[in-house]
């Protein structure tokens, strides 16, 4: 199993474009959300969902789309990329019947907007 | 609302033991987690334990819970070179499984030689 997958690992974009990062994961889990990771902050939650057609709002969800079409597939869309965006994105899957509530993530998508 | 904290940089000599600690507000966390992250890589668990324990032995690892204090921490008995990474604590918020944890800042350990 290939677990959770994200593209790209690197990006670049200047201020105002538009991008999709892209997750998928194989575990048939229910489970999905997004993360961004900055130095000294942690991981902060910023969409999650927690089956196909139902998503929510993280803890720094502005400037950020989601939706969820399908179980496997779980794409972050930067809608005007600003630098404050600048970061690394995980995209992270579980299942909801497990009783641990363990993350599986992805290996990280870092985006730099110049 | 929810909130973990932990300190930032940890530096120990190899074989030597190292104590990471956090704090949490969820008392009604049900499960409270340690992940490790190595350079370039995203998050592994790394043990976790639930919150009816005090304490969870696993190998050279050893979580301690205080609920009164919404303390934890974990120990790495005979801390090595590849223990090099950032730690991270994390609480899921709420009694049931949402999906969601909350994570401190991260620990980053250095181990020197």
């Amino acid at each position: 199993n290939a677990g959770v997958t994200q593209t790209p690992k690197f990006q670049v974009l200047k201020t105002g474009q538009s991008m999709t990062l892209q997750c998928a994961q194989d575990m048939n889990h229910e489970y999905m959300s997004w993360y961004r990771q900055d130095p000294g902050m942690g991981l902060r939650l910023i969409h999650y969902s927690v089956g196909a057609g139902i998503t929510d709002q993280g803890e720094v969800p502005n400037g950020y789309n989601v939706s969820r079409s399908t179980t496997e597939d779980f794409p972050l869309r930067l809608l005007s990329a600003a630098p404050s965006q600048t970061s690394v994105y995980f995209c992270a899957s579980s299942y909801s019947t497990t009783y641990t509530g363990e993350l599986f993530f992805g290996e990280g998508s870092r985006l730099t907007v110049l | 609302g929810e909130d973990v904290e932990q300190s930032l940089f940890l530096s120990v000599r190899e074989g030597d033991s190292s104590v990471i600690n956090c704090t949490y507000t969820d008392s009604s966390s049900t499960y409270l987690y340690w992940y490790k992250q190595e350079p370039g890589a995203g998050l592994q668990l790394l043990t976790y334990i639930f919150s009816n324990m005090d304490m969870k032995q696993d190998q050279r690892l050893t979580v301690l819970l205080n609920k009164k204090d919404k303390h934890l921490s974990l120990r790495i008995a005979d801390t090595q070179t590849g223990d090099s990474a950032i730690y991270f604590c994390a609480e899921s918020p709420g009694s049931s499984n949402t999906g969601k944890l909350i994570f401190g800042q991260g620990t980053t350990l250095q181990v020197k030689p």
